[in-house]
Formats: C-alpha cells, structure tokens, sequence
C-alpha cells in the first residue's frame, strides 16, 4: 500500500519568507504526484501536479514543486509568501496503473503573518 | 458554477438515523470519487465509480455504508444506523478518465459536514 508523509504539521511564516513543505511517499511504482491547498472555508483545490517530464512543475500563484525520484519527494516551494497563502496544504499521490485513488499525507497548516 | 457540488452542505443527527449524501460532479467528467475527512487529517478514499459502475471499496466502507451512481451523473452516498465515529467531511471529486496513458485530475467539492450526536 502507498503511503504520503508531510512531515511540518505547522508552519508560521511572515510575509515575504521562503516556503518549503516537505511531501515524501512510499510506493515502489510509477506514481502521479499533487499539491492540494484549502483556503479557509474552501473547498481543496488543486495547486499542481506531476504526471511525467520536467521534475520541476510551476503551478498557480507562484508555486512550484520538484519530483526528486531516488528520494520518493515532491517538496513544495514559494519563495515569498503572502498573507493570503494562509491555507492547509496537502499532498497526495496515485498509482499510474490500477487504483486511481488518491492517497493524501495528514497536510500542513500553513500561517503567514503580516 | 460548474464545479463540484454537494448537498447538503451540513448534516447533524442522531446516533442510529439514516442520513444520505448527494454528489453533483463537472458534467463531462465520468469518474467519481468519494473520500472522508476527518479533524486534523488529508481525505481518505471511500470508493469510486466509473460511469455507473463502482469499481473500487475502500475497506474503510463497512457494511453500513452504500454508495451509488444510478445513471452514471450524479451520486449518492448513504450511511446507515450512524455511529459517533462516522462524523466527519464526506468530500466528492470527479474527474475525466485518461484515455491511453495519460493521467487524471480529480475536482473536489465543498464537502458534507457530517455530526453524529
């Protein structure tokens, strides 16, 4: 069975510091990777994803997430953040072949004072 | 909206009612996906569907829980006798499945809060 770690459960920054969360899976297949963010009182939404290629995926407002194959990791990176990214983020993983179910990691609260 | 939608948007009952959950996916999108919530945790997969068929039960689904997708739209997720423990976010997504080898993205929706008292 495939498993998701995120190892910050919560993180305080202030704006303009650099973000990393760590994201690290367990499977031994070929995987899909994804970065949800739920904004408080929103539903999850989808930040990006990998599927194949480049390692290193851009997705909305200024994140980006590298697939480091040898270490199972798909860290998430801003390098400012703003007070408005104060939101929990999860990752999530899915086999490429069979179960099509996402497996999430516990998330990270993510708090940015102004 | 064309998003996914749920409904209710919360639910409290009592321990041993019935209660049934209703899932609107994007309209184009075959696949549904059903997950749980709970405080302080990522969702945990339920089950899914493909069109009308459900292909997949998490053993999370006990006995009590039924899930169906009649004509391959919209889905209805039903728990039985509920239990303090099944209160939680039941969370819907949809997605549009690949064709070849391609990948999928599921869409979540805003989710049943669900109170057992």
């Amino acid at each position: 069975a495939q498993s998701v770690s995120q190892h910050n459960h919560h993180v305080i920054l202030s704006e303009a510091a650099s973000l990393e969360l760590g994201c690290n899976y367990s499977y031994g297949g070929t995987v899909n990777l994804f970065w949800y963010v739920q904004y408080p009182g929103q539903h999850l939404q989808l930040l990006l994803k990998y599927f194949s290629g480049d390692p290193l995926v851009k997705g909305i407002k200024g994140f980006e997430a590298e697939f480091i194959k040898s270490k199972f990791s798909f860290n998430l990176r801003k390098p400012s953040v703003q007070w408005s990214d104060t939101a929990e983020y999860f990752c999530a993983v899915n086999r490429k072949t069979g179960r099509r179910a996402l497996t999430f990691g516990s998330g990270t609260r993510l708090q940015v004072q102004p | 909206d064309t998003g996914v939608s749920q409904d209710p948007r919360h639910k409290i009952t009592k321990r041993g009612q019935n209660v049934t959950f209703r899932c609107d996916p994007i309209s184009e999108h075959n696949r549904l996906y059903w997950y749980r919530q709970t405080l302080g945790q990522g969702p945990e997969f339920l089950t899914y569907f493909q069109n009308e068929a459900q292909l997949e039960k998490s053993r999370l689904l006990s006995d009590r829980f039924s899930a169906e997708r009649p004509k391959g739209s919209f889905s209805t997720l039903e728990i039985q006798r509920t239990e303090q423990g099944d209160s939680a976010m039941y969370l819907c997504a949809s997605s549009l499945a690949p064709t070849g080898a391609g990948a999928e993205t599921q869409y979540f929706g805003p989710g049943t809060r669900l109170l057992v008292l």
